[in-house]
Formats: structure tokens, C-alpha cells, sequence
């Protein structure tokens, strides 16, 4: 069965310092990965997404993310965090030969940014 | 329509009644999702729409969930007989492929 295991329920970070979310999964083939943001009542918007091509993946808001299969890792990166990082973070496993494409989610990191 | 359409955007009800909560997914997007939101549980699918069709409802909690869809697009969640435990933020997903989802806002559902 897929799961997704994100180390850290909440990271704290100064602004312009780099951010760090990292996300492990267990998929007994490579999957669809992805991750989420979600600001206060809010619903969940993509960041980034990985379907099989580039390793290193670039998203919206200057965050990137890179496959490792040999880690079975995902992790989320952004160089130098802003005061509007400050969110919550899910990542997310999708099987491909999934007849359902159903998302199976992490438990969520709190990402927090001290000025 | 642009987005995922989710109604009400809140809802409180009283233990016991019976609620409906609302999708309207992006149009032309064959596949629909139902997750709930809630503290201790983290994010859970409930339930998967390929058309009008629910091939997958593994994730419903109770016999007291119960999703259709009609017309390839509106879907409705309904709980009956609410309990405290069913509070949480009901979200809806649809797309086109595996490789896109897109969320609506939610609903918050309070059950007092």
C-alpha cells in the first residue's frame, strides 16, 4: 500500500533563510508525487508535481522539488523563504497504475517564517 | 467553470440531522474526489467519480455517506444522521487526468 511520510509536523525558518520540507513515500513503483500548499481556510493549490519526466522539478513560488528514487524521497525546497511561505504543506502520492488516481496525502508540515 | 465550485462554504448543524455539501468541478473534468479534512485524521479520500460511476468509495467512513453525481459534473456529498466526529473540512477535487487535480475551498462542516 502507498503512505507518505513527511519528517516534521512544523519548521520553523527566518525569512531569506532556505526552506527545507521533506517527504518520503512508499510506492512499490515509481509514483505521481506532489505537493500542496494550503493557506488558513483555504483550499489546497500545486505547487509542483512529478509524472515520470525531470527529477528535479520547479514550481510556482520559486520552489522546487527533487525525485529520488533510490531515497524513495521528495523533498521541497525554496533557496530563501519569504513571510508568505508561511503555510501548510502537504505531500502527496499518486500510484500510475492506480485505476483511481486517488491522492494519498501526508500528514502536513506547518511551515512557520520569524522575520 | 473556472475553478472548483464547493457549497455552502460553512455549515453547522445540529447532532443528528441530515447535511448536503455541494461540488461543481471544473467542466469537461471526467474524474471527481471527495476528501475530508480534520485534525486527527490528517487528509482522507472518501470517494472517486469517473462520470456519473463511483468505481472506488473505499474511503466513506459509514454507511451514513453517500455521494452521487450527475450529468458527468455536480456532485453531492450527504451525511446523515450527523455526529460530532463528522465535523471536519469536506474537500472536492476533479480532473482531467492523474497527473492534475484541482481543489475547491471546502466545506467547513461543524456538527453541534
Amino acid at each position: 500500500a502507498q503512505s507518505v511520510t513527511q519528517l516534521g509536523s512544523h519548521v520553523s525558518v527566518s525569512e531569506g533563510a532556505l526552506v527545507l520540507l521533506r517527504c518520503n513515500y512508499s510506492s512499490s513503483v515509481p509514483p505521481y508525487l506532489f505537493w500542496y500548499v494550503q493557506y488558513p481556510n483555504q483550499g489546497l493549490q500545486l505547487l509542483l508535481k512529478y509524472t515520470s519526466a525531470a527529477t528535479l522539478v520547479k514550481g510556482i513560488n520559486g520552489f522546487e522539488a527533487e525525485f529520488k528514487k533510490s531515497e524513495t524521497s521528495f523533498h521541497l525546497t525554496k533557496p530563501s523563504a519569504h513571510m508568505s511561505d508561511a503555510a501548510e504543506y502537504f505531500c502527496a502520492v499518486s500510484e500510475v497504475a492506480s485505476n483511481t488516481g486517488k491522492l494519498i496525502f501526508g500528514q502536513g508540515t506547518t511551515l512557520q517564517v520569524k522575520p | 467553470g473556472a475553478g472548483v465550485s464547493q457549497s455552502p462554504s460553512n455549515k453547522v448543524t445540529e447532532k443528528g440531522k441530515d447535511v448536503e455539501l455541494r461540488c461543481d468541478p471544473i467542466s469537461g473534468h471526467t474524474a471527481l474526489y471527495w476528501y475530508r479534512q480534520s485534525l486527527g485524521q490528517g487528509l482522507e479520500f472518501l470517494i472517486y467519480f469517473q462520470g456519473n460511476s463511483a468505481p472506488d468509495k473505499s474511503g466513506l467512513p459509514s454507511d451514513r455517506f453517500s455521494a452521487e453525481r450527475t450529468g458527468g459534473s455536480v456532485s453531492t456529498l450527504t451525511i446523515q444522521r450527523t455526529q460530532q466526529e463528522d465535523s471536519a473540512v469536506y474537500l472536492c477535487a476533479s480532473s482531467f487526468n492523474r497527473a492534475g487535480y484541482t481543489f475547491g475551498s471546502g466545506t467547513r462542516l461543524t456538527v453541534v
